[in-house]
């Protein structure tokens, strides 16, 4: 099976950088996918990774260390529409399952 | 494409009756999943298909629950008879294929649904 956790909630400023951390135990390891989630939404994909390292996308990026069972979610130039849910999950050696983390609620404030 | 598509979008109903949520996937797509999503619970996955095959519904959570994919554009989950704590936002996402990713699992708006 598999263990996610994640920081319940975090605040940081507008324009600041932040950075959710995400560790995981797994029984299989096959991936692993942030995804996030305004209130009321769907979640929505924003990064993937397979290989250690880090992965960039604009103002994201986000990291894993297999060997640590660990990831973080880096969030550049936050502005106040990234106040949202973060949710790591982690795809074990089923291709098709992804387990979901219980999610980090971020606040950005002015 | 206009993205995974559910409905109803919000349904109320009453103890003890019948639920149906329906689910059309992104076209191309050859997995589809179901979730449910609480405060309490967090983001729960109740099983998945897999060119309309189920895989895994080790998630239902009993035998009120009950999912069908009779072709590649529709799928339903049913509760019956629906209880209280049935109450939860439904997801339904799929995804393209199996490795890489090409597993991101796009989501529909979900199905807020509310047992009385």
């Amino acid at each position: 099976g598999q263990n996610i956790d994640q920081p319940t909630e975090m605040t940081a400023t507008e324009g600041a950088i932040v950075q959710i951390n995400c560790t995981y135990q797994t029984s299989g390891f096959n991936g692993l996918f942030w995804y996030q989630q305004h209130a009321g939404e769907a979640p929505t994909f924003l990064s993937y990774n397979v290989l250690d390292g880090l992965e960039e996308k604009g103002r994201f990026s986000s990291f894993l260390s297999r060997s640590k069972g660990y990831s973080y979610l880096l969030l550049k130039e936050l502005q106040m529409k990234d106040s949202a849910s973060y949710l790591c999950a982690v795809r074990d050696g089923d291709a098709g399952k992804s387990t979901f983390g219980d999610g980090t609620t971020l606040t950005v404030k002015p | 494409d206009a993205g995974v598509i559910q409905s109803p979008r919000h349904e109320v109903t009453e103890m003890g009756q019948e639920v149906t949520l329906r689910c059309k996937p992104i076209s191309g797509h050859d997995y589809l999943f179901w979730y449910r999503q609480t405060m309490m619970r967090g983001l729960e996955l109740l099983i998945y298909f897999n060119n309309n095959v189920p895989i895994d519904d080790s998630g239902m959570p009993e035998d009120r629950f009950s999912a069908k994919m009779p072709n590649a554009s529709f799928s339903t989950l049913k509760i019956q008879p629906s209880e209280p704590r049935d109450s939860a936002v439904y997801f339904c996402a799929s995804s393209m294929g199996l490795a890489g990713s090409t597993d991101t699992q796009y989501f529909g708006p979900g199905t807020r649904l509310t047992v009385l």
